[in-house]
Order: C-alpha cells, then sequence, then structure tokens
C-alpha cells in the first residue's frame, strides 16, 4: 500500500518569506509517480509537477522549486519570495507505477496561508 | 485550452434521493477518475476508466456506480444519498494511467 505524509498541517508566512513543504512517502514499487496539486479558496485541484521514481532531479519553475531525495523517500517543495495568491492548500500525491492503474493517494495537506 | 468538465457544479439533495455526476474529459484523454472530497479532507480515489472499462476501484460505495461511454465521458450515479455523502466530487482525465491527472472543477453535493 502506498502512503504520503505532509507532516506540517498549516504553515502561515509573511509575503515574500521564502517557505517549504515537507512531503515523505511510502511504497514498495521500484517505479512510481510524485505529484504536486494546488488547491485554492475556490476549490479546483490544480496540476503543479510531476517526477518519476528513476529521475531525481530537481526541477525549478519560476518561484518553485522541487527536492526529490529517493534516500529519505521525500518530494519537498519550495516557493520563493511568496505571494497572497500562493495561499492555497498543497497536496503531494504517488501513483505507483505496478499495480495502481494510476489511482493518486494524496497526502493530507498543507494549508498555506501568505499574510501581505 | 480544453479542461475537464464536470455539471452539474452544484447539486442540492436529500436523503434517499439520487444524484447523477457528469465529467467530460480533454480530449483525447483515455482515462477518467473519480474522486471525493469531504471537508477539510484529502481527496480519496472512487473508481477509474481506462478505454471505457473499469480499471480500479476504490472505497466506493455499493450505493453508487459508474460507466464511461464510447464518447469517453463518464457519469458517476449516487442512489440513496446519505448525509455523509455531501462532498466536493472531483473528475479528473489523463492520457494514459501513469500520467499527470488533469481536475475539473468538482461537483459540490449536498445532501439535506
Amino acid at each position: 500500500a502506498q502512503k504520503v505524509t505532509q507532516a506540517q498541517t498549516e504553515i502561515s508566512v509573511v509575503e515574500k518569506e521564502d517557505v517549504t513543504l515537507d512531503c515523505v512517502y511510502e511504497t514498495r514499487d521500484t517505479t512510481y509517480y510524485l505529484f504536486w496539486y494546488k488547491q485554492p479558496p475556490s476549490g479546483e485541484l490544480v496540476f503543479l509537477i510531476r517526477r518519476n521514481s528513476f529521475d531525481e532531479q530537481n526541477e525549478i519553475s519560476g518561484r518553485y522549486s522541487w527536492n526529490f531525495q529517493k534516500s529519505t523517500s521525500s518530494f519537498n517543495f519550495t516557493i520563493t519570495a511568496s505571494q497572497v495568491v500562493d495561499s492555497a492548500v498543497y497536496f503531494c500525491a504517488l501513483v505507483a507505477g505496478g499495480t495502481s492503474y494510476g489511482k493518486l493517494t494524496f497526502g493530507q495537506g498543507t494549508i498555506l496561508t501568505v499574510h501581505p | 485550452a480544453a479542461g475537464v468538465i464536470q455539471s452539474p457544479r452544484h447539486l442540492i439533495k436529500e436523503k434517499r434521493e439520487t444524484a447523477t455526476l457528469k465529467c467530460y474529459p480533454i480530449p483525447r484523454h483515455d482515462t477518467v477518475y473519480w474522486y471525493q472530497q469531504g471537508p477539510g479532507q484529502d481527496p480519496q480515489f472512487l473508481i477509474s476508466f481506462y478505454e471505457k472499462m473499469q480499471s480500479d476501484k476504490g472505497s466506493i460505495p455499493d450505493r453508487f456506480s459508474a460507466q464511461q461511454f464510447s464518447d469517453y465521458h463518464s457519469e458517476l450515479n449516487m442512489s440513496s444519498l446519505e448525509l455523509g455523502d455531501s462532498a466536493l466530487y472531483f473528475c479528473a482525465s489523463s492520457f494514459g494511467t501513469l500520467y499527470e491527472q488533469y481536475f475539473g472543477p468538482g461537483t459540490r453535493l449536498t445532501v439535506t
């Protein structure tokens, strides 16, 4: 069975601060895929990034960056110079390659509040 | 770019009634997923279809059923509704089962 843990339930920062959201996963599959989704107050789920288990390269997209470390089963997400529009719930999720047929297993989510 | 379409966006039903939620995937996406998100919860997988065949099933109540049609749209049928079924229901689609899933805006179901 797969499991995703987001240790931080809520994070509150002031605009322009950097913030890191932690994600730890568990799976027995050697092939798996990791995702981050953003859920703003409007409720939709917005895809941010997908990484496969064979690619440990870190990725940067604008103010967003992701750090994938297989040795610690972690896939952390950093927002640099946070903005009020970053306020949302962020979900880390996992798809196991072998048996899940694409089913996403989500973490509990981290509520990020960015204050002006 | 086209997105996943869900209808209706909001639905209010009484206990023991029936509800049907519809999902229209992104064109050329062959896989559809349904998720249920209760208040303050993470989305929970219900069921998925790949090329119109059921591919996986999660913790979906027996009162719920779903199917994917020849045009790839999907419907989630919910009968004998209970108060606990009140939630946000998401449909997502992807091209293949291991690629990123794009979510629709969700249907907010309220059972009174």
